[in-house]
């Protein structure tokens, strides 16, 4: 079956560090990849997608490129502000389950916390 | 444009109870999922309905059910209520031209307590 690894944290960094935060996928089709940021209180909100190998999405400053040689999409952001602390999602959706909102498969979640 | 609404947002119930919640899907949008969010577990996908039809399902078990309006708008109920059911409930919903590429859009969801 499909399923997604990442780093849970909690990753502390200060403000205008560098982040990085490692995703893994194993998947029997071709998937999408998405990345999604939950804030305190809130539901989950798109952060960006890419739907085939080698692609890049961005938004936000933040960047992640589909690997599929190394199964990967990593989310990267070079200078992280205090309002980016989140929990971060990564997920994949394949061809078998007709994607979208139906039959996400998500990452444990990394809990982000930016100090000023 | 109105995002996704769940309601309620907070819910206390007693083991062995019953629960609906409801979830109204953007307008327009005629997918809605259901994910289940725990600390333990993390967010799992418990079914999808398109079109008033259930067209995926996730390895809950058959007390968890839902349906779908006419109009989109989505309820899921859970029965013989267990402790282990207190969770964060989320409904997504997805445009038309669903496929594994479009984006789902999540609502505030739910909380369940179960004492």
């Amino acid at each position: 079956g499909n399923s997604v690894t990442q780093m849970e944290g909690p990753v502390t960094l200060s403000e205008e560090a560098f982040l990085t935060i490692n995703c893994t996928y194993t998947a029997t089709g071709y998937p999408s990849l998405f990345w999604y940021v939950q804030y305190p209180g809130e539901g989950l909100q798109l952060l960006l997608k890419a739907t085939k190998a080698d692609d890049k999405g961005s938004n936000k400053g933040f960047e992640a490129t589909y690997r599929k040689e190394t199964t990967s999409f990593h989310l990267e952001k070079g200078s992280v502000q205090v309002s980016d602390s989140a929990v971060y999602f990564c997920a994949l959706s394949d061809s078998r389950s007709g994607g979208g909102a139906d039959g996400l498969t998500f990452g444990k979640g990394t809990h982000l916390i930016i100090q000023p | 444009k109105a995002g996704v609404t769940q309601t309620p947002r907070y819910l206390i119930k007693t083991r062995g109870q019953q629960v609906t919640l409801s979830c109204s899907p953007i307008s327009g949008h005629r997918s809605v999922s259901w994910y289940q969010q725990t600390p333990g577990q993390g967010l799992q996908f418990l079914f999808e309905y398109f079109s008033e039809t259930q067209r995926n399902k996730g390895n809950f078990p058959g007390r968890f059910s839902g349906r779908q309006f006419s109009n989109s708008r989505s309820e899921m109920n859970v029965s013989t209520l267990e402790l282990g059911d207190s969770a964060l409930y989320l409904c997504a919903s997805s445009p038309p031209a669903a496929g594994q590429n479009t984006e789902a859009f999540f609502g505030q969801g739910t909380r369940l307590t179960v004492v």
